[in-house]
């Protein structure tokens, strides 16, 4: 079964920098595209970015566009996540997501990690 | 963005209860609306996708439907297990949108 587990979460000041983790198994994963999304109390479910099958193409929220930077290695089966400036409304659990399908298309998600957990605080 | 007015955003309902949670889309979604189950410390679980198609192993209780730009999910006989938050979510166009999300409480 898929399986998605992510890793690098932790408490992290303003304008610094963190590197998210998601290895997957179970599944043909240079075959699916990959989403990253967040959850806090005040922000809500929030989707964050997605990563085509092959890195070709790559989308990002407006609220993360120039900081954040999704890439893959299909070597691995790993989707990253590389948080830059980060600011204390990034604070949020961070889930990685498998697409169903190998592009953006069709944007539901049927299969999520556990989340990790990031704070950013002084 | 689209954004996506969910309501009511609490309901408390009886075992057995017919439920509606409605989600309001600003503009045509031509039917990309999935709905999903959040239980507290666990990610969000697909329950419908395409607005009124049930996921794999959802139980058949579940249900949804459209009428325009509105989205229904209705839980035709509210079980215990039922308990948790609920969200719609609109993929017609990115970046992907959320409704705020329904807790639905047995009472």
């Amino acid at each position: 079964q898929v399986q998605l587990m992510e890793s690098g979460g932790g408490v992290v000041q303003p304008g610094r920098s963190l590197r998210l983790s998601c290895t997957a198994s179970g599944f043909v994963f240079n075959t699916f595209a990959m989403h990253w999304l967040r959850q806090s109390p005040g922000r809500g479910l929030e989707w964050v970015a997605i990563i085509w099958d092959d890195g070709t193409s790559k989308y990002y929220a407006d609220s993360v566009k120039g900081r954040f930077t999704i890439s893959r290695d299909n070597a691995k089966n790993t989707v990253t996540l590389h948080m830059i400036n980060v600011r204390v409304e990034d604070t949020a659990v961070y889930y990685c997501a498998k697409a169903v399908a190998r592009s953006g298309f069709n944007g539901y998600v049927a299969d999520w990690g556990q989340g990790t957990v990031v704070t950013v605080s002084a | 963005a689209i954004p996506l007015t969910q309501s009511p955003s609490f309901l408390s309902a009886s075992v057995g209860d017919r439920v509606n949670i409605t989600c309001r889309a600003s503009q045509d979604l031509d039917s990309t609306l999935a709905w999903y189950q959040q239980t507290p410390g666990k990610p969000p679980k697909l329950l419908i996708y395409y607005a009124s198609i049930l996921q794999s192993g959802v139980p058949s209780r579940f249900s949804g439907s459209e009428s325009g730009t509105d989205f229904t999910l209705t839980i035709s006989s509210l079980q215990p297990e039922d308990c948790g938050n609920y969200y719609c979510q609109q993929y017609n166009r990115y970046p992907l949108t959320f409704g705020g999300g329904t807790k639905v409480e047995i009472k």
